[in-house]
């Protein structure tokens, strides 16, 4: 069965490095996203993106992050200079459809910023 | 803004009986989706079930199926037959329509169950 795969499983940076989390997607979706999960908090969407551009973004989601679909496959979420509080857990996601459509999931990838 | 709660940080259940995890929502909207998710330990979040909420009938899946009240803005999961393989995170998430945008989710903070043999 088709499914989302995340790496690495598990990144530990020093606080103002670059990281680049990587995802590929289930190959014929057409939605893509980045969501994360501080410990003990909610799941929070970051990011969405759609025919190569991002379709919407929350607050969290600012200048220090950035994603792109560089080969038709990958989808990557990278941090430009990693702060304490991006800590956290990291899940991709993908989906065939906009409007109601089962996301799929990553394992996600565990982010800690020393 | 759009909230999800979830009432019950952890609950547990013995195997073949049932259990209902509990969530609410708030929202002004009229349409929308809402899902529950399961994040079995070390594993991806996968889907359980969807109900959309123009449906007055209420969605089930084999053993699962929810208690959609639209106007108290209630979405209850009830598991039945629990089996060991259902032991994992069990999170409530909201969808409203967007204009142009990809929908996103909004999750409740999630209930952990655990079925006891």
């Amino acid at each position: 069965e088709p499914e989302v795969t995340q790496t690495p499983s598990h990144q530990v940076t020093q606080m103002g490095q670059e990281v680049i989390l990587r995802c590929v997607p289930i190959s014929n979706h057409l939605y893509f996203y980045w969501y994360r999960q501080i410990l003990g908090q909610k799941v929070e969407f970051l990011v969405s993106f759609y025919n190569n551009e991002i379709s919407e973004k929350s607050e969290i989601f600012d200048d220090q992050f950035s994603v792109e679909r560089p080969d038709g496959s990958n989808f990557t979420l990278k941090i430009r200079s990693t702060k304490l509080e991006d800590s956290a857990m990291y899940f991709c996601a993908s989906s065939e459809r906009r409007w109601g459509g089962e996301l799929f999931f990553g394992e996600g990838s565990r982010l800690t910023v020393l | 803004a759009q909230t999800v709660t979830q009432s019950q940080p952890e609950m547990s259940v013995q195997e073949a009986e049932t259990v209902t995890l509990s969530c609410t929502y708030d929202t002004s909207e009229s349409n929308y989706y809402l899902f529950w998710y399961k994040q079995p330990p070390s594993r991806q979040m996968i889907l359980v079930i969807r109900q959309e909420a123009y449906k007055q009938q209420n969605a089930t899946e084999n053993r699962f199926s929810v208690n959609f009240q639209k106007a108290a803005k209630s979405f209850s999961l009830k598991i039945s037959d629990s089996q060991l393989g259902d032991t994992a995170m069990y999170f409530c998430a909201f969808m409203k329509p967007t204009q142009g945008g990809s929908e996103k989710l909004v999750f409740g903070k999630g209930t952990k169950l655990t079925v006891n043999p």
